[in-house]
């Protein structure tokens, strides 16, 4: 059965800090896909990233840069310079190719970041 | 491309009293997913659909629950003999499938149950 853990449940960091949010997977598929969401106040949930289980190659995207390691089952998300913006709940999800096309997502429990001006 | 849109935002009811929430898929989304989220926890799947075909459902969907997508189009929820333990927020998302799918949430229809 696939799980995603996210430990940390809530981080306080103040503006302009860099702050690492950190998820680790379980899974027996060889052929997946990470998410993140940002789920800030208003309730829904936009995408930041998909990855597939086949590129570890790290990705940035302005402030945002994701770790991606298989050998530790991570898939840790960075913000440099955060702003108050940032501030929300942050997922981490699993995908495996399920029956019938059924790529449904397992979520970790969140992490909420609060960004103090 | 106007996102998946999801109806009502909110719904407050009685405990006992069905309730019906509708989504809006991307339309050229041919797949529509079903999750539940309760406070402080991530969203858990529900329920999936392929064109009009419910293929999978998870065994948190109890017999008071029964989805539809008439035509493929369209979904409806509908939760029978509401509880207590049934408010949460229901969001649905809309998918290409593939593998360079796109998944879209919905903003989500919170649900209280008093």
């Amino acid at each position: 059965a696939q799980k995603v853990t996210q430990a940390q449940t809530e981080i306080s960091v103040v503006e302009k800090e860099d702050v690492t949010l950190d998820c680790v997977y379980e899974t027996r598929d060889t052929t997946y896909y990470l998410f993140w969401y940002k789920q800030p106040p208003s309730g829904e949930l936009v995408f930041l990233i998909r990855r597939n289980s086949f590129d570890e190659q790290n990705e940035i995207s302005g402030r945002y840069s994701w770790n991606f390691q298989k050998s530790t089952s991570s898939f840790n998300f960075t913000i440099t310079a955060s702003q108050v913006v940032d501030s929300a709940v942050y997922f981490c999800a699993l995908s495996e190719a399920g029956n019938f096309g059924n790529e449904k997502l397992t979520f970790g429990t969140g992490t909420r970041l609060t960004i103090i001006p | 491309d106007t996102g998946v849109s999801q109806d009502p935002r909110h719904k407050i009811t009685k405990r006992g009293q069905n309730v019906t929430f509708r989504c809006d898929p991307i339309s050229e989304h041919n797949r529509l997913y079903w999750y539940r989220q309760t406070l402080g926890q991530g969203p858990e799947f529900l329920t999936y659909f392929q064109n009009e075909a419910q293929l999978e459902k998870s065994r948190l969907l109890s017999d008071r629950f029964s989805a539809e997508r008439p035509k493929g189009s369209f979904s409806t929820l509908e939760i029978q003999r509401t509880e207590q333990g049934d408010s949460a927020m229901y969001l649905c998302a809309s998918s290409t499938g593939g593998a360079n799918y796109g998944y879209t949430f919905g903003s989500g229809t919170r649900l209280t149950v008093v």
